[in-house]
Parts: C-alpha cells; structure tokens; sequence
C-alpha cells in the first residue's frame, strides 16, 4: 500500500534509447509532480499536473515527454536518451491546496543511467 | 543559479547533541520554507515547515528558525538521535518547491 510508486526503481540503457518510467499514488491527490537528481544532488522540478492538465513546465528539453492519463499517475517518456539525462528522477504528489505550502509526497525514485 | 543553498555537505554530531543545520536563500518572494528528509532508497519525507510571516515554529524535537533580513533558515534538532541521520533537504517556494543540495547528517551514539 505504497503511498507514491515508481517502476522502474532501476534502469540502465545505451545512449540514443528511448524510456519511460512510470509514477502512480494513491492518496487522492490532484498534483503530480517529477523532480530530477542530478550529480551535484539538487532537486529539481521538471513538470507538474493538476487533474491531467499541465501547470509547471521548467526549462526541459523536449525529448522529456511528461503524460498524466489520468489524476492519479503521471509518466515520464524519455526519448533518444544522452549521458546527462544519467540521473535519480523522483515522482511526487500533493493536493492543490498543498502546493504553495510545499508539502509534498515523493515516490522512491528510478535511478537512470545511460551508457 | 541556485536560489536555495545549503553550504554544509555534512555534519556529525553525537547523540543527544544538537543538531543545527543551515540554509541560505536569495529569492525575497518565497512564502513558505521546508524541511525534508530522505534515507538512502527513499524518497524525501516532509519533516516541517515555516511560513515567512513567522521566525519560528517546533515540532517535539525539531525547531525551525527563519531569519528573513539574513535570507537565511535553520533546522536544530534537540536531542540528536542515530535515527536522525539521513540527508536534509531545505526547500522554498513560490507555488513551486525549490529544493537545495542537501546536508547528511551523521548522529553517532
């Protein structure tokens, strides 16, 4: 009964491959979120959805393809993967209300490495 | 450019110390400040919060500090137990949450 999941919890592939990981939670809220890791161990906001609509889209780049089917799962699709996208991406999610106070509920996170 | 910072990598102290652990912001606008813990494995947990109206707020053992004119935010855990050591992300926001680098803490017994 695990509030926040994402699958893979690991994932290793070559430079130029396509990959998603997948994000779902199951407390109720309405906001999802991906936050990204890098090496210098910043956390990072790359996209958020309120009720499947998007409402925070940093300075990704476009190969990052967020999808949110519906309020309680939001996936991120990762296309022609480059040696920078190496990284521990975190899922989160709060209620709306939540936002603005920052209390978030994150996933455990998919380490990526690409080779 | 990092609008959250936190200086210290690590910090080690010894059980039933305090534990004081720093941040620094540049943003004016931020509205409320966060404290969040993580394990290894795991995701971050919230562990408490601060509204920029206020300079203080505590939660049992954990009290955080705000200094606004400095831009600068506290966390002083009192005692310091071994199940405190973790890594401790400070974070801001502004509608979105703006997290720094974090500290490991290492409370040994």
């Amino acid at each position: 009964d695990t509030a926040v999941s994402q699958t893979p919890k690991y994932l290793v592939t070559q430079m130029g491959n396509d990959k998603s990981i997948k994000c779902e939670q199951n407390l109720g809220h309405d906001t999802m979120y991906w936050y990204k890791q890098d090496s210098k161990k910043f956390l990072k906001i790359m996209f958020s959805y309120n009720n499947k609509e998007l409402i925070i889209n940093e300075t990704v780049p476009n190969r990052f393809s967020p999808k949110s089917p519906d309020k309680a799962h939001l996936n991120l699709h990762i296309n022609s993967l480059e040696l920078g996208d190496s990284a521990v991406y975190f899922c989160a999610s709060s209620q709306v209300s939540q936002m603005n106070t920052g209390e978030l509920f994150f996933g455990e996170g998919s380490r990526l490495t690409v080779l | 450019d990092q609008q959250v910072k936190q200086n210290s990598p690590s910090l080690s102290v010894q059980e039933g110390r305090i534990s004081i652990l720093n941040c620094d912001y540049t943003n004016s606008m931020f509205d409320y400040f966060l404290w969040y813990k993580k394990y290894p494995a795991e995701g971050p947990t919230f562990l408490i919060s601060i509204s920029s109206i206020k300079d203080k707020n505590e939660d049992g053992r954990f009290t955080v500090f705000l200094n606004k004119s400095a831009k600068h935010l506290s966390l002083h855990i009192v005692p310091s137990q071994p199940g405190d050591s973790a890594v401790y992300f400070c974070a801001a926001s502004t509608g979105k949450l703006i997290f720094g680098q974090g500290t490991t803490l290492q409370v040994k017994p």
